[in-house]
């Protein structure tokens, strides 16, 4: 079964610390990864899309990485702020047409 | 570029009730999605359009369940006979297929409905 799990389903950080949030999935035959960020009650905003090919993406202070053959992806955050706070999600496409989500980490960035 | 744009931003209905979502994807997409997703989970695929064609329906789309994308543009999602268990937030998201790879999908900002 093709599964995507996020731990830890929350996490408080200090403003200005450095971050790491997991994304695990079964199956690592993926097609791509992609993290999306998503306030509350809002929809989801994409971050960083990961093909299966690639093995990281950096989009500012954002840096996801990509090791299949583990089944892992990490979303990397430098230098956190409060307007980082967050829901992040991974989502894991196998075969370009639907994508399965992970339940997400709600990060808490304080000031 | 406009956006994903969805149609009610919330829905309050009665059991037993009929109701329709629309979406509007992002003009040049040729793909549109719809999810599902509950409190303090994540987004639970239903159905994907390539053009004015279904392509693919989870196995969550019971036959109460209908989504049409009748000119390649728009979508509406409809659901009869609503259960308290439908409340949830509906997302439509779309992207740009092709040939060279899987393409971002853009989000909406969801229909949140809920059936009292």
């Amino acid at each position: 079964k093709q599964e995507v799990t996020q731990i830890p389903a929350a996490l408080s950080v200090p403003e200005g610390e450095n971050l790491v949030l997991n994304c695990s999935f079964t199956d690592s035959a993926i097609y791509n990864l992609q993290w999306f960020r998503q306030d509350p009650g809002k929809g989801l905003t994409s971050l960083l899309l990961i093909q299966s090919s690639q093995r990281e993406q950096t989009s500012g202070r954002l840096n996801a990485s990509l090791d299949k053959s583990s089944g892992r992806s990490t979303l990397y955050i430098a230098a956190s702020q409060p307007g980082d706070s967050a829901t992040y999600l991974c989502a894991v496409s196998w075969n370009n047409n639907d994508m399965r989500f992970g339940a997400g980490t709600r990060l808490t960035v304080k000031p | 570029d406009t956006g994903v744009s969805q149609d009610p931003r919330h829905k309050i209905t009665k059991r037993g009730q009929n109701v329709t979502f629309r979406c509007d994807p992002i003009s040049e997409h040729n793909r549109l999605y719809w999810y599902r997703q509950t409190l303090g989970q994540g987004p639970e695929f239903l159905t994907y359009f390539q053009n004015e064609a279904q392509l693919e329906k989870s196995r969550l789309l019971s036959d109460r369940f209908s989504a049409e994308r009748p000119k390649g543009s728009f979508s509406t999602l409809e659901i009869q006979r609503t259960e308290q268990g439908d409340s949830a937030m509906y997302l439509c998201a779309s992207s740009l297929s092709g040939t060279s790879g899987g393409h971002t999908q853009y989000f909406g900002p969801g229909t949140r409905l809920t059936v009292l």
